[in-house]
């Protein structure tokens, strides 16, 4: 069966404080692996997706790094507006339930000024 | 609009009655999936739908729980004689196709059960 799991379940951070949320994996054939961002009362934005071990992307403050095992999502600088709860997920496959995509419980994350 | 779009966003229900949440996907996604979250929990997969082929039902939490998509394109998910462990916010996320797992989702419908 495919795991996700994500640590920690809340961090909280000053503003500056750079730090690093983690996704840890079990799954036959990764196809995917996806951060989200959640904000209160919303629904989950996508930020990024990545294929393969050693892929990087960015975007603003965050970047998302991908091992075989695990990737995690470095803040560097962070912001109050960086608040909310990130959401890792993994795709993996032939299909399988959902198309073989499953979530972690996320990280929440607090940033105070 | 350009997005997803679920209806009603509120809805507040007495023990034992139906109800229907709807969701209007981004036009051209052929992938419809129905989460539910509780407070402080992460998402729990209901449904998927894709294309034409047959629903793929396994989260679907009993009997009471269905779900249907007319044409490709609205979906509905009904729950019959609601509980209040059913008291969630259900969310909606469309995709293009089967590969991807780049989902957009909508804002949910928040359902209380009292």
């Amino acid at each position: 069966e495919d795991q996700v799991t994500q640590s920690p379940e809340a961090l909280r951070l000053q503003e500056g404080e750079s730090s690093s949320l983690n996704c840890s994996y079990t799954v036959s054939g990764l196809r995917g692996l996806f951060w989200y961002r959640q904000d209160p009362g919303k629904g989950p934005e996508f930020l990024f997706t990545l294929y393969s071990a050693g892929e990087e992307k960015e975007k603003e403050r965050l970047k998302a790094t991908l091992t075989k095992k695990e990737s995690f999502l470095h803040i560097t600088a962070p912001k109050p507006e960086d608040s909310a709860t990130y959401l890792c997920a993994v795709q993996a496959g032939p299909g399988g339930g959902a198309d073989g995509l499953t979530f972690g419980k996320g990280t929440h994350l607090i940033i105070q000024p | 609009g350009a997005g997803v779009s679920q209806s009603p966003s509120n809805k507040v229900t007495e023990k034992g009655k139906d109800v229907e949440l709807r969701c209007d996907p981004i036009s051209g996604h052929t992938a419809l999936y129905w989460y539910r979250q509780s407070l402080g929990q992460g998402l729990e997969f209901l449904i998927y739908f894709q294309g034409n082929s047959a629903p793929d039902k396994s989260g679907l939490p009993s009997d009471r729980f269905s779900a249907e998509r007319t044409g490709g394109s609205v979906s509905t998910l009904t729950i019959q004689r609601t509980q209040q462990e059913d008291s969630a916010v259900y969310l909606c996320a469309t995709k293009p196709g089967h590969h991807t797992g780049e989902l957009f989702f909508g804002e949910g419908s928040r359902l209380t059960v009292l």
